[in-house]
């Protein structure tokens, strides 16, 4: 089974500029999970998907951050304009329902100049 | 606020040693409680899962128990080996919101 892929895996941008990240979960998860990770810190849930519908999203910036979910497979993730406070890793997940093991990709390190 | 904490911050043991490894979440109504390592730049793999209804989970050397009523878990690791090193991470699902919450992690360093 192929896990969940995510790209790219390094992106360096200046501050104000639009970022965007891509996920492609397990085939056949339903929900899919957006963290933002600082350093020495657990993930932090941005956005969860059940199929195509956001169905958490408190913890989503919505002034600069969005997220889509397109016919509920692939999603990306876009910051703009972004702020040096946005440098950190964004990992992306997978589950087959919401009570089962997630399954995480190896994540996007973002750095902001 | 749905709080998930771990302790110790980061922990050293020599190889062979069995280690206890502590989770504390705020809310007892959780859904779940998941064990999970992560290797430098590298994204979380699961390792075990607990349901709400379930006392414990066992995988090869890992033992993961729950106890909703102290809001506590433990992640056993027995027999120790260099491997093992990473950060190990506990996540709950809580009932109210459906929010899952991650706690800080405890760097693990086994040494030969």
């Amino acid at each position: 089974e192929a896990g969940v892929v995510q790209s790219p895996r390094y992106k360096i941008i200046e501050k104000k500029q639009p970022v965007a990240f891509w996920c492609n979960p397990i085939s056949g998860h339903n929900t899919l999970y957006w963290y933002r990770q600082n350093l020495g810190q657990g993930p932090e849930l941005l956005i969860r998907y059940e199929n195509e519908e956001a169905v958490d999203d408190s913890q989503l910036p919505k002034d600069r951050f969005s997220a889509e979910r397109l016919k509920g497979v692939d999603s990306t993730l876009k910051i703009q304009p972004a702020e040096l406070g946005d440098s950190a890793v964004y990992l992306c997940a997978s589950s087959l329902t919401l009570s089962q093991p997630q399954h995480f990709g190896d994540g996007t390190r973002l750095s902001i100049l | 606020k749905q709080e998930v904490t771990q302790i110790p911050a980061a922990l050293s043991v020599p190889e062979g040693e069995n280690l206890v490894l502590n989770c504390s979440f705020t809310d007892s109504a959780i859904y779940n409680l998941q064990w999970f390592r992560q290797d430098p730049g590298k994204g979380l793999t699961s390792l075990l899962l607990i349901q709400s209804s379930q006392r414990e989970q066992t995988s090869g050397r890992l033992n993961a128990s729950l106890d909703k009523s102290s809001g506590r878990s433990t992640l056993y690791i027995a027999a120790s080996q260099p491997g093992d090193s990473a950060t190990y991470l506990c996540g709950s699902l809580f009932n109210y919101g459906q929010n899952f919450v991650f706690g800080p992690g405890t760097r693990l360093s086994v040494l030969p």
